[in-house]
């Protein structure tokens, strides 16, 4: 059964980098077509997508946020990485890693499953 | 992008209720639309894929159902455990993009 745990601090400072990294377990993160993605949720608000990444490092991301977010994949830790630069307050959010799962009977994709999330904090 | 949008953003129901949630795209994405369920501090789940499709293990009274802009995710018969927030996303394009919710509670 395919599982995603994100890991990463809980609390980061204003201008700076925030880190998280979700670990994949079940089942090869080199699965196919699926892609691996990160979503957001601030506090008491809807989700927001931030980007996508393939096994092979083709990666996809929301335009407001593409110059600052930086998604990485590992397929030896089977883990890929979200790095969000000169965050503000703005960014504090519960952050999911998710998998961008490719039906190849339909050609939708879906995310699914999805990690428990991680709430990260921007306050100095 | 594509915006979402979702009627209402918050409904009070009873159990045993016919609920209707529905979901409009800013332009035509043909079937590339996904339901979510979220439970209060839980990540999203899955019901409904392409539409139309019930995820594995998803109970029958959910349906899913439109094409093109407009997209209908219905609840037969309101069970306890069914009081969330459910989003519709759009699979059509990049960036992927979610509806701003609907909140459904207890009458």
């Amino acid at each position: 059964q395919l599982q995603l745990q994100e890991s990463g601090p809980g609390l980061v400072k204003p201008s700076e980098t925030l880190s998280l990294t979700c670990t994949v377990s079940g089942d090869s993160i080199k699965s196919g077509s699926d892609f691996w993605g990160w979503i957001r949720q601030p506090p008491g608000k809807g989700l927001e997508w931030i980007g996508s990444i393939s096994y092979s490092g083709t990666t996809y991301y929301i335009p407001s946020l593409k110059s600052r977010a930086t998604i990485s994949v590992d397929t030896s830790e089977s883990q890929f990485s979200l790095k969000l630069s000169s965050v503000t307050a703005a960014d504090t959010a519960v952050y999911y890693c998710a998998r961008n799962f490719f039906d190849s009977v339909t050609y939708r994709s879906y995310f699914d499953p999805w990690g428990q999330g991680t709430l990260v904090t921007v306050s100095s | 992008d594509i915006q979402m949008t979702q009627s209402p953003s918050s409904l009070s129901a009873s159990v045993g209720d016919r609920v209707t949630i529905t979901c409009r795209a800013s332009q035509s994405i043909s079937s590339y639309l996904n339901w979510y369920q979220q439970k209060p501090g839980k990540a999203p789940k899955v019901l409904i894929y392409a539409a139309s499709i019930l995820q594995s293990g998803v109970p029958s009274r959910f349906s899913g159902s439109g094409s093109g802009t407009d997209f209908t995710l219905t609840i037969s018969s309101l069970q306890p455990e069914d009081f969330a927030t459910y989003y519709c996303q759009q699979s059509y394009t990049y960036p992927r993009t979610f509806g701003q919710g609907t909140k459904v509670e207890i009458k």
